[in-house]
């Protein structure tokens, strides 16, 4: 089935630093590819998208490229603040209903 | 505009009990999600609703759960008799419409306890 998989964390840098959080999906069909962010205590909201094979989403300085010929979705920012601490989801729709499949998240900590 | 709200955003249950979760979508969605969260993982589906329709319930569990968006008021998961396992956070989210570009907007999620 439909599955997502992202690096484990939590994953703890300085700030500055560039961070990536890698995600590979499975798919039947052509999914639509996401990143949520979870600050503590709040719901998920959508940092980032794609649509279609070779689209960059970007948003707040973080970026990801659809990559389907390594069927990747790798969440990239050169430079994290400490704001940036929260734990980052990255998902993919397929079908008409639009359900979301989650990765199991990445914590990241952002050290002054 | 309000957000998604959930409410409780904590609630403390003990086995056999019943618990209520409600979720009031963003003014104008008509389309509602329910995801539980167990700890250390990802979000998982469990049902889709539309006004008064379940339009997929494919990742609730077939006893003890159960969903509902009436015509008037919040949408409700319904668990019945709980059990441990049944400890987790359960979000909903909400859409004006269907479509591979619709965004799903989150609200803050419930944690159920119990104990």
């Amino acid at each position: 089935g439909d599955s997502v998989t992202q690096m484990e964390g939590p994953v703890t840098l300085s700030e500055e630093a560039f961070l990536t959080i890698n995600c590979t999906y499975t798919a039947t069909g052509y999914p639509s590819l996401f990143w949520y962010v979870q600050y503590p205590g709040e719901g998920l909201q959508l940092l980032l998208k794609a649509t279609k094979a070779d689209d960059k989403g970007s948003n707040k300085g973080f970026e990801a490229t659809y990559r389907k010929e390594t069927t990747s979705f790798h969440l990239e920012k050169g430079s994290v603040q400490v704001s940036d601490s929260a734990v980052y989801f990255c998902a993919l729709s397929v079908g008409r209903d639009d359900k979301i499949i989650f990765g199991k998240g990445t914590r990241l900590h952002i050290l002054p | 505009n309000a957000g998604v709200m959930q409410n409780p955003r904590h609630l403390v249950r003990r086995r056999g009990q019943e618990a209520r979760l409600r979720c009031s979508p963003m003014k104008g969605h008509s389309h509602v999600y329910w995801y539980r969260q167990l700890p250390e993982e990802g979000l998982k589906f469990m049902v889709y609703l539309q006004k008064e329709n379940i339009i997929d319930e494919s990742g609730m569990p077939k006893e003890r759960f159960s969903a509902e968006f009436p015509k008037e008021g919040p949408s409700i998961l319904r668990i019945q008799q709980v059990v441990r396992g049944d400890s987790a956070a359960y979000f909903c989210a909400s859409s004006p419409t269907t479509g591979v570009n619709n965004e799903q907007f989150f609200g803050p999620g419930t944690r159920l306890t119990v104990l």
